[in-house]
């Protein structure tokens, strides 16, 4: 059973246009939630973050938005740029676990130039 | 600063060799990981280790051995090679293990390609 689902294995956006990858999640005790960014041949690297006591986390470019009702997150990136062409993965974390993140399936994200 | 190295970057067995995967941080971290991805799978974890001296089973350990050997090198061992185990292997570390706030941030190494035949 998949509890962080990304259901666009790919998504392709104009450069200098707004970027929206989404993440939904099954488990309610999760109460962390990141976004890493990774490059071909490359390990993932960190993007952004938001506890769940928070609905929104904003660095730069980059906004998460978090709506705990309906147990989904989202990755805004404005403006895109060809360098954000990556796979992008939703991970998440619940208190008392040391099993570390549990992470989605990943969106190829295409900036078109 | 490296960060977290693994070696080696590429390796190919065939079926029923062993080998052990290797893994270093210096960042003076508490927790270590190995993941696997596969296409279409995302990162599942392996086993992880919340401290020196302990690990524990993660999602996929099947097939797979760790040992913490202290605090910065934890290492990954695939005793008898099966093709199933052709994957991209990342080991990461963190400062504290999850529930830990801002410390369950991964930092990942640059992994390792392995392919069994």
């Amino acid at each position: 059973d998949q509890q962080v689902k990304q259901n666009s294995p790919s998504l392709s956006v104009q450069e200098g246009r707004i970027s929206i990858l989404n993440c939904d999640y099954t488990n309610s005790m999760f109460d962390y939630f990141l976004w890493y960014k990774k490059y071909p041949a490359e390990g993932p690297t960190f993007l952004i973050s938001i506890s769940s006591i928070k609905d929104k986390n904003e660095d730069g470019r980059f906004t998460v938005f978090l709506n705990k009702s309906a147990k989904h997150l989202s990755l805004h990136i404005v403006p895109s740029q060809p360098g954000d062409s990556a796979v992008y993965f939703c991970a998440a974390s619940w208190p008392g676990g040391a099993d570390g993140l549990t992470f989605g399936k990943g969106t190829h994200l295409i900036i078109q130039p | 600063n490296a960060g977290v190295t693994q070696t080696p970057k590429f390796q190919v067995l065939k079926t029923g060799q062993s080998m052990t995967l290797q893994c270093a941080q210096d960042m003076n971290h508490n927790s270590m990981y190995w993941y696997r991805q596969d296409p279409g799978m995302g990162l599942r974890l392996i086993y992880y280790s919340a401290s020196e001296g302990t690990t524990d089973k993660g999602e996929v350990p099947n097939g797979y051995n760790v040992s913490r050997l202290n605090k910065r090198e934890f290492s990954l061992r695939l005793e008898s090679a099966a093709p199933s185990q052709t994957s991209v292997y990342f080991c990461a570390s963190s400062e504290g293990g999850a529930g830990a706030g801002t410390n369950e941030k991964l930092f990942f190494g640059s992994g390792t390609q392995l392919s069994v035949l």
